[in-house]
């Protein structure tokens, strides 16, 4: 079954602690992203990948970080969290090579930092 | 650059009635435009897709969409409202270059008895 699996799903962290949202992949895409979801403001890009040891900032990368060592994992890295870091975050997948590919999302990460 | 706007925020309709979500987008080229939609504590899930081989697209669960050039818009529809179809609806655009998929802010659709 294509599936792109998210761990935690919940995590509540104080600030500065720095923990990392693992991704993971089994339908051998080249491209994965994070996203973060707040209310009204749909879903924004933080960073993605389009293929191992290439990453790109999205549109609100400060304060994460990523790497792309393997091709199904897509870890999400958060150095120093921040109360503003609180939100609902996503991973996906999808066949870059097809512009109108579905995209694979996880069951998502709902993060909150004290 | 590309975007799209979703022009309501919140949607409330009775069961059995008809549902329009409004989306317009922006775009240098044909787009692809797909529908997502999220039930509470969920992930995202595919609704439909425009690919540009029809104007009229049926998704799952008895949506449309029809996608309007002259208009740039590309509304979802579904001819009659379930329960079960109370969930937050993205439209999305797709870019050509960078695969990203570019967010509307959401639509909440709230289904009375």
């Amino acid at each position: 079954e294509a599936q792109v699996t998210q761990n935690p799903r919940y995590l509540i962290t104080v600030t500065g602690k720095k923990l990392t949202v693992t991704c993971s992949q089994n339908m051998n895409h080249e491209y994965m992203s994070w996203y973060r979801q707040d209310p009204g403001l749909g879903l924004r890009q933080i960073y993605y990948s389009m293929n191992v040891e290439v990453t790109d900032k999205g549109d609100v990368p400060e304060g994460y970080k990523v790497s792309r060592k393997e091709k199904r994992n897509f870890p999400l890295i958060l150095e120093s969290p921040s109360p503003n870091q609180t939100s609902l975050y996503f991973c996906a997948s999808r066949d870059q090579q097809q512009e109108w590919a579905e995209a694979f999302f996880g069951q998502g990460t709902r993060l909150t930092v004290v | 650059a590309q975007s799209v706007t979703q022009l309501d925020s919140h949607v409330s309709v009775s069961e059995g009635t008809p549902v329009l979500l409004r989306c317009n987008y922006s775009s240098s080229y044909s787009p692809s435009l797909f529908w997502y939609v999220q039930h509470p504590n969920k992930g995202l899930q595919l609704l439909l897709k425009y690919t540009s081989a029809a104007t009229l697209v049926k998704g799952i669960n008895g949506f449309e969409a029809e996608f309007k050039k002259s208009e740039t818009s590309f509304h979802l529809t579904k001819p009659s409202a379930h329960m079960s179809d109370a969930a937050e609806y993205f439209c999305v655009v797709s870019d050509r270059y960078t695969g990203k998929l570019i967010f509307g802010q959401g639509t909440t659709l709230q289904v009375k008895p």
